[in-house]
C-alpha cells in the first residue's frame, strides 16, 4: 500500500523568506502524480502544484517549486518570497492507479510579518 | 464560479440521527469522489464514483454508510444512525477523464458535520 509522509507538523518562515516543506511517500507503482494542497484555515482545499513521476523536470508554479527525487521518493515543496496569504496547512499527496489520493498528516505553515 | 459544491456546509444532529450530504461536481468531470477529514488529519479516501457507477469503497466506510450517484452527476452521501466519531469534515471532490496532465482533483468547501 502507498503512504505518504510529512514529518514537519508546523513550520514558520518571515514574509519574503524562502520555506521548504518536506514530503516522503513509499509505492511500488512506476507510474503516479504527486500533489501539494493548500487548505487556508475554514476554506477549502486547493491545488498548488503537480508533479508526474515519468518527468525528470522539477515542477513551479510561479513562487512554488518541488524538488522530486523519485529513487529518494522525495517530494519537497519550496515557496520563495512567502507572502501572508501564504499561511495555511500544506498537504502533500500521492495519485496512483487506484485513482484516489493518500494524502500525507499536513504542514502548518505560519508567516510572519 | 462553477467549482465544486457542497450542502450543507454545517451540520449539527444528535446521535442515532440519519444525515445526508449533497455534491455537486464540475459539469465535465466524470469521477467523484468523497473523503473524511478529522481534526489536525489530512483527508481519508471514503469512496469513487466514475459517471454513475461505484468503483471502489474505503474499509472506513462502514455499512451505515452509502453513497449514490444516481445519474452520474451529482451525488450524495448518507450516514444512518450516526456516532459521535462521525464528527469530521466530509469532503467531496471531482476531476475530468484522465487527459494529458489533467489528473489533479479539485475539492469542494466540504460539509462539517458535529454529533451531539
Amino acid at each position: 500500500a502507498q503512504t505518504v509522509t510529512q514529518s514537519q507538523p508546523e513550520m514558520s518562515v518571515q514574509e519574503a523568506e524562502t520555506v521548504t516543506l518536506s514530503c516522503t511517500y513509499d509505492t511500488s507503482e512506476s507510474d503516479y502524480y504527486l500533489f501539494w494542497y493548500k487548505q487556508p484555515p475554514s476554506r477549502q482545499m486547493i491545488l498548488v502544484i503537480r508533479q508526474e513521476a515519468y518527468k525528470q523536470q522539477n515542477a513551479t508554479e510561479n513562487r512554488f517549486s518541488v524538488n522530486f527525487q523519485k529513487a529518494a521518493k522525495s517530494f519537497s515543496l519550496k515557496i520563495s518570497d512567502s507572502q501572508l496569504g501564504d499561511a495555511a496547512m500544506y498537504f502533500c499527496a500521492y495519485g496512483g492507479a487506484t485513482n484516489k489520493l493518500i494524502f500525507g498528516t499536513g504542514t502548518l505553515l505560519a508567516v510572519q510579518p | 464560479d462553477t467549482g465544486v459544491s457542497q450542502d450543507p456546509r454545517h451540520k449539527i444532529t444528535k446521535r442515532g440521527q440519519n444525515v445526508t450530504f449533497r455534491c455537486d461536481p464540475i459539469s465535465e468531470h466524470n469521477r467523484l469522489y468523497w473523503y473524511r477529514q478529522t481534526l489536525g488529519q489530512g483527508p481519508e479516501f471514503l469512496t469513487y464514483f466514475q459517471n454513475e457507477a461505484q468503483l471502489e469503497k474505503s474499509r472506513l466506510l462502514s455499512d451505515r454508510f452509502s453513497a449514490e450517484r444516481p445519474k452520474g452527476s451529482f451525488s450524495t452521501l448518507e450516514i444512518q444512525r450516526t456516532e459521535q466519531g462521525d464528527s469530521a469534515m466530509y469532503l467531496c471532490a471531482s476531476s475530468p477523464p484522465p487527459a494529458g496532465d489533467s489528473y489533479e482533483q479539485y475539492f469542494g468547501p466540504g460539509t462539517r458535520l458535529t454529533v451531539t
